[in-house]
């Protein structure tokens, strides 16, 4: 099956930026994803990218799509103690088909 | 406001004894999921429906049943529980404004003794 992977610890000091990064195997996913998941908490889409796109920014958040070297990454701008969560990545083509890394712990360190 | 409830949010249970796990959306939306949570192994897919009386099996369907009697609802049946189904369990929805629209439920977390 499909591949995802991401590294599973990420620290960062309050302020800096934090770039969390994430490789697939299929190259026809038509989607990528990056969710937020919060202790005792579900899943929280927190921003999609096309896979013909190269970037995509949503104020704090911007994504980066290298489709040559099927690598995504989720730049966090000025991080704040709230991000501090697990960043999970996936890929897919559509709802019954994504595919889950097995997420970052992001601890923002105040 | 846009819910998925997930019920019980936990539960203890022995091996073989039959349990339900319920959701429920109150956004109308035609596809549901349910997943798994398993440390190193990110979420997995257990089951999902693109509609009512539509389910179809996910990567990982053994020893699990659901069902989708009605839109808002896709219980998740596991009829002689194992405890190597003790896990974090979420269901989710999207609906049809594309990718964007997706929610989770808040999980259901299960031990199986």
């Amino acid at each position: 099956g499909e591949d995802v992977e991401q590294s599973l610890f990420l620290s960062v000091r309050e302020g800096d930026s934090s770039v969390i990064n994430c490789t697939y195997t299929d190259s026809s996913s038509t989607y990528l994803y990056w969710y937020k998941q919060e202790p005792g908490a579900g899943l929280q889409l927190l921003t999609y990218i096309f896979s013909n796109m190269d970037m995509k920014q949503d104020q704090r958040l911007t994504v980066l799509l290298n489709k040559k070297d099927k690598h995504l990454s989720l730049r966090i701008a000025d991080t704040q103690t709230g991000d501090s969560a697990i960043y999970f990545c996936a890929e897919g083509e559509g709802a019954n088909n994504l595919f889950f890394g097995t997420g970052t712990r992001l601890t923002v360190i105040p | 406001e846009a819910q998925v409830t997930q019920n019980p949010r936990y539960l203890i249970t022995v091996t073989g004894k039959k349990l339900t796990v319920t959701c429920s959306q109150n956004m109308n939306h035609e596809y549901m999921s349910w997943y798994r949570q398993d440390p190193g192994l990110g979420l997995r897919q257990i089951y999902y429906s693109m509609n009512v009386e539509v389910t179809d099996k996910g990567d990982v369907p053994e020893g699990y049943k659901v069902s989708r009697k009605e839109k808002r609802n896709f219980p998740l049946i596991l009829e002689s529980p194992s405890p190597n189904q003790t896990s974090l369990y979420f269901c989710a929805t999207m609906g049809g404004l594309g990718p964007g629209e997706q929610y989770f439920g808040p999980g259901t977390r299960l031990t199986v003794t």
